[in-house]
């Protein structure tokens, strides 16, 4: 069965240090991979998605960035974080090819900037 | 990005009542609607993905129908128990060329034993 791992569980950084949480999956290959950040008060709002190796897109500009070294590993990175980075991250994947698959969460990142 | 309302924010229930509560979105150039259950220090999990008008599914005691003519979705939860106390996350989906999801703010459920 397929997993997805995400970590850390929690994180509290300062202002205008890096930042660098991971996501891997097991049990799949080639999946569609996607990072979602939930601010305070606010919807699960799309960061990031891949739908293979080296291939990123954002879709909110920001002081992030993502990256995907191997097929079933997602980083998403910045580095200089802003308290406005503050918030719940979760890395999510689904099956490539099937069109309405849905969305696989891991258990998320709480990041608090201070 | 799509105008998507959840209502209500929240609601308490007793165990055993019922209850529904609604996603409303833009019915222009649908696609699909998803619904996902978030629990407490658990990760949202898929419970339907729903693309015709008209459609309703079911899992269990819970349901979700469907009327992309004029924009909405209803989740019905029958005889809630304390274990559906969590989030209920609506996002429909526009257009067929790319997997974006607008995700509502949810309905948060607190079934009350």
């Amino acid at each position: 069965s397929q997993t997805i791992h995400q970590w850390p569980a929690t994180l509290v950084q300062p202002v205008g240090s890096p930042l660098s949480l991971e996501c891997t999956v097991e049990g799949t290959s080639n999946p569609n991979l996607y990072w979602y950040r939930q601010a305070a008060g606010r919807g699960l709002q799309l960061l990031f998605y891949s739908v293979g190796i080296g291939q990123i897109s954002s879709e909110v500009p920001q002081n992030l960035s993502a990256s995907r070294p191997q097929d079933r590993q997602f980083i998403l990175s910045s580095k200089k974080l802003l308290l406005s980075d503050s918030g719940f991250y979760l890395c999510a994947w689904r099956v490539n090819g099937q069109d309405n698959s849905p969305l696989h969460f891991g258990n998320g990142t709480r990041l608090t900037v201070t | 990005i799509l105008n998507v309302e959840q209502s209500p924010q929240s609601l308490h229930v007793q165990e055993g009542d019922s209850t529904n509560f609604t996603c409303s979105f833009p019915s222009s150039n649908f696609y699909a609607l998803h619904w996902y259950r978030w629990e407490t220090a658990k990760s949202p999990e898929a419970l339907f993905v729903m693309t015709l008008n008209g459609d309703e599914k079911k899992k269990g005691r819970i349901s979700a129908t469907l009327n992309t003519k004029e924009g909405y979705s209803y989740l019905y939860i029958k005889g809630s128990q304390p274990e559906d106390s969590a989030t209920y996350l609506c996002a429909p989906r526009s257009g067929a060329g790319s997997y974006q999801l607008t995700f509502g703010k949810g309905t948060k459920l607190s079934v009350i034993p």
